[in-house]
């Protein structure tokens, strides 16, 4: 079965513009949860979807959003993009929102 | 706020040694105790899921929970230098996985031969 997949793996932007990354979850996963991991703060989870409803949001600005489609497949968006928000975002998707999560690659965003 | 503890490190434990690894969480609610691990530049992978107090053994590894003392540790016996990574704990919250995962800061595990 194949694994979590995440596109772009690499991104540079420049400050004040928006980037869009993409999740694929596993086959048969529902449940899609976005994470942002930095050296100074850790995994930080962004946003959790289920069945294309975004049930849950942590404590980001609203310049970051999500959306999730019938197919699972789930997007984010960044926008007005901050020199902060160079870091490592990551997609799990779980069967269930309580099951195990399974990270996919990641997408590593600069921003310059 | 919920809160998940970890020690740092460096841990540095000889090969072929039992490596212990603790974490300790704020939120009294939490249902569900994950540790993944995460080698450099690599995404987190995760190795075990408990979600009842006591233990749960996976090959070399074993979890272990005790919800009255809010802690949860990893025991992996027969050390392999392919173990050093850092090794992250994470807890749902009273929510369960709607809430996300929350996630301590890691312990970065060095296995020498």
């Amino acid at each position: 079965k194949a694994g979590v997949t995440q596109t772009p793996r690499y991104l540079i932007k420049t400050r004040g513009q928006q980037v869009t990354l993409s999740c694929s979850p596993i086959s048969g996963h529902r449940s899609v949860s976005w994470y942002q991991q930095t050296p100074g703060q850790g995994l930080q989870f962004l946003f959790e979807y289920f069945s294309e409803t975004q049930r849950n949001k942590g404590n980001f600005p609203g310049r970051f959003s999500g959306r999730q489609f019938s197919n699972s497949r789930s997007e984010m968006n960044v926008s007005t993009l901050e020199l902060g928000d160079s870091a490592l975002y990551l997609c799990a998707s779980s069967l269930l929102s309580d099951y195990e999560q399974y990270f996919g690659p990641g997408t590593r965003l600069t921003v310059t | 706020q919920k809160e998940v503890e970890q020690n740092s490190g460096p841990l540095s434990v000889p090969e072929g040694a039992i490596a212990s690894l603790n974490c300790t969480y704020s939120d009294r609610g939490s249902q569900s105790f994950f540790w993944y691990r995460q080698y450099s530049g690599k995404s987190p992978e995760l190795i075990m899921s408990i979600y009842s107090n006591g233990d749960k053994e996976d090959g070399r590894f074993t979890a272990q929970l005790n919800k009255a003392s809010q802690y949860v540790s990893l025991l992996i016996r027969d050390s392999q230098p392919s173990d050093s990574a850092t090794y992250l704990c994470a807890v749902t919250g009273s929510g369960g996985g709607a809430d996300g995962l929350t996630f301590g800061k890691g312990t970065h595990l060095i296995i020498q031969p």
